[in-house]
């Protein structure tokens, strides 16, 4: 069974960096590309960005490209965000998602993170 | 980018109604190589992570009840779900994949009246 557990989120003030971390088990991580993907309290969804299954090419949202990092560790099946200079506009439930032809196939249970003073 | 407009935004219905919900994107979605639209439907239902219903326009993911049809090509997309039963209460999306950075729908929340 695939299973994405998203974890790393909480409460962080502006300005702030953060890291997410996605654990995927069930499948062979390394066969697949991989995305993040957020939804604002109003359920807004934004694709991040996503990243080839060795790691080796990585594709951006252009309003979040100079803040955020996505990267993987494929011996720890694990796919990662790190978030910088933080803003209240980045407060979402942040999902990862394995991809299948760039559909998003499987989606953890998403992690909050809430940017406030 | 590729913006998608989803309507309407919200949708009350009795069990048994067809809805249908609508997903324009501003640019087509049909790939000449391929000859397919590259357009996406997901169920997210309350306190769950969305769930693919549809891919390619109109086919069904693994599981999908046939009472969920998706149909249109090039910038013209629509979810029809017949017969519509109490679990199918959620919002549902649309999502361009046709070229990054991939967009979704604002998203149509349907609700029983």
């Amino acid at each position: 069974e695939v299973q994405l557990v998203e974890s790393g989120g909480g409460l962080v003030q502006p300005g702030a960096s953060l890291k997410l971390s996605c654990v995927a088990s069930g499948f062979t991580f390394s066969d697949y590309w991989m995305s993040w993907v957020r939804q604002t309290p109003g359920k807004t969804m934004e694709w991040i960005g996503n990243i080839k299954y060795d790691g080796s090419y990585t594709n951006y949202a252009p309003a979040l490209k100079n803040r955020f990092t996505i990267s993987r560790d494929n011996a720890k099946t694990t796919l990662y965000l790190q978030m910088t200079n933080v803003r209240s506009e980045d407060t979402a439930t942040y999902y990862c998602s394995r991809e299948r032809g760039a559909v998003f196939a499987y989606w953890g249970q998403g992690t909050l993170v809430t940017v406030s003073s | 980018d590729i913006v998608m407009t989803q309507s309407p935004s919200s949708l009350a219905v009795s069990a048994g109604e067809t809805v249908t919900i609508n997903c324009k994107s501003s640019q087509s979605l049909f790939g000449s190589i391929r000859q397919k639209n590259y357009l996406a439907w997901y169920q997210q239902k309350p306190g769950q992570s969305p769930k693919p219903l549809i891919y390619l326009a109109s086919t069904r993911e693994s599981g999908v009840p046939v009472r969920f049809i998706g149909s249109g090509s090039g910038t013209d997309f629509t979810l029809t779900i017949s017969s519509v039963q109490a679990e199918d209460l959620a919002n549902y999306y649309c999502q361009q994949y046709y070229d990054t950075p991939y967009t979704f729908g604002a998203g149509t929340k349907l609700e029983l009246k």
